[in-house]
């Protein structure tokens, strides 16, 4: 069975940063390219980030591009997100999701999330 | 970027209805489109891959149609478990871009 399990999230304030990781077990994980997705409270999802199997393609969103990065250590089963200068708009919901094999791009499995809250 | 309209943002049926959801993208994506479902307080789940792959948990009541710029989900036999949002997201242009629709909510009245 997938598991993603993410952790790290918490309340920030304003410009500081923030790590958010996600476990994965259940699957080869060097076999897929991982993603983040987020959701504002009340709103709808948004893809931030994704990374292939290699870490050798990475994408972000306009929306926090240059302010966060993607990692992926494949030894440990484990996807990063490193979030810096954080936003009010950064607050919501962070979803590890899982891609299909191959070249991808769309969300096979996900996990529950974990929140952050960006906030003086 | 491509953006994805999703019409209408709300949808009332009643079990046993039709419904129909619009997906439309700014320029064509192929089939490389999915739609999800999120029900309240839980994480999203593929529903539908490339357009018109039905996800293994689904049953055949939910359909996909669609290639280029319009794509149409479609869940027949509506039972009040339906009652969900809807996303549609496109992937054509990963890497390094993916993007969501705005999301249809489908009520069973």
């Amino acid at each position: 069975e997938v598991q993603l399990v993410e952790s790290g999230g918490g309340l920030v304030q304003p410009g500081r940063s923030l790590r958010l990781s996600c476990a994965a077990s259940g699957f080869t994980f060097d076999d897929h390219a991982m993603h983040w997705v987020r959701q504002a409270p009340g709103k709808g999802l948004e893809w931030v980030s994704g990374i292939n199997w290699n870490g050798g393609t990475i994408g972000y969103a306009d929306s926090v591009k240059g302010r966060f990065t993607i990692s992926r250590d494949n030894a440990k089963n484990s996807l990063y997100l490193q979030m810096s200068s954080l936003r009010p708009e950064d607050t919501a919901l962070y979803y590890c999701v899982k891609d299909r094999q191959g070249p991808g791009g769309d969300f096979w499995d996900w996990g529950k999330g974990t929140t952050v809250t960006v906030s003086s | 970027e491509i953006v994805l309209t999703q019409s209408p943002a709300t949808l009332s049926l009643s079990p046993g209805d039709t419904a129909t959801l619009s997906c439309r993208a700014s320029q064509s994506v192929s089939t490389y489109l999915a739609w999800y479902q999120q029900k309240p307080g839980q994480a999203p789940r593929l529903l539908i891959y490339d357009a018109s792959n039905r996800a293994t948990d689904f049953p055949a009541r939910f359909s996909g149609s669609g290639s280029g710029t319009d794509f149409t989900l479609t869940i027949s036999s509506l039972e009040p478990e339906d009652s969900a949002v809807y996303y549609c997201q496109q992937r054509a242009y990963w890497p390094p871009e993916i993007s969501f629709g705005g999301g249809t909510k489908v009520e069973i009245k």
